[in-house]
């Protein structure tokens, strides 16, 4: 089945600093893999996704990831962090449905 | 367009008792999903229906269950509610069918309905 992992809990980066926020996957056959964000209170946001193609995806607020088939990998970036990206970050992969991983919290210190 | 609404956004209820939710996708959407968000097991599926039926169920009890009516309209229903029913309940909608196997279709989710159950 598929899965992705993010291994890290807790991100912590100064405003203007660029992030990352790791993301892991385990496949068969071609990966569709998603970014969302969540704000307090609020539900799911679709920032960007891979299906197929460049291995750089541009998406929303300034965010892009990069898909690494050597390293199983689809990282989130983004060259400089605002204090109001701090938010739950989801990554996913699709499956028979859609497989989320345990979220990584993001906050960003002014 | 608007979005993905959900009602009530919050709720409380006693063991035993059963709950109804209510999803309306964002207009020209056919799909609506449903998941479960907790802390201690994050997100997980629900079900997927797309043209009012049932396509496709993640691993829950069958007090879980929902319908679609004919506008794309969804409506998920909990009976013999339990305290570890207590979670946020999230919809989401796309255009086309999502689940039973691999696609590339995006999600758009709603502000999701808070259950809390005492």
């Amino acid at each position: 089945a598929q899965s992705v992992a993010q291994p890290e809990d807790q991100v912590n980066v100064a405003e203007g600093n660029p992030l990352t926020v790791k993301c892991t996957y385990s496949v068969s056959g071609n990966p569709y893999l998603f970014w969302y964000v969540q704000y307090p209170n609020r539900g799911l946001q679709f920032l960007l996704k891979y299906i197929t193609g460049d291995n750089l995806v541009k998406g929303s607020y300034g965010f892009e990831a990069e898909f690494n088939k050597s390293q199983t990998s689809f990282h989130l970036k983004k060259p400089s962090a605002l204090v109001s990206d701090s938010a739950l970050y989801f990554c996913a992969v699709r499956d028979n449905d859609m497989r989320f991983g345990a979220g990584t919290r993001l906050t960003v210190k002014p | 367009k608007a979005g993905v609404t959900q009602t009530p956004r919050y709720l409380i209820k006693t063991r035993g008792q059963q709950v109804t939710l209510s999803c309306s996708p964002i207009s020209g959407h056919r799909s609506v999903s449903w998941y479960q968000q907790t802390p201690g097991q994050g997100l997980q599926f629900l079900f997927e229906y797309f043209s009012e039926t049932q396509r496709n169920k993640g691993n829950f009890p069958g007090r879980f269950s929902g319908r679609q009516f004919s506008n794309s309209r969804s409506e998920m229903n909990v009976s013999t509610l339990e305290l570890g029913d207590s979670a946020l309940y999230l919809c989401a909608s796309s255009p086309r069918r999502t689940s039973g196997g691999q696609t590339g279709e995006t999600q758009y989710f709603g502000p999701g309905t808070r259950l809390l159950v005492l």
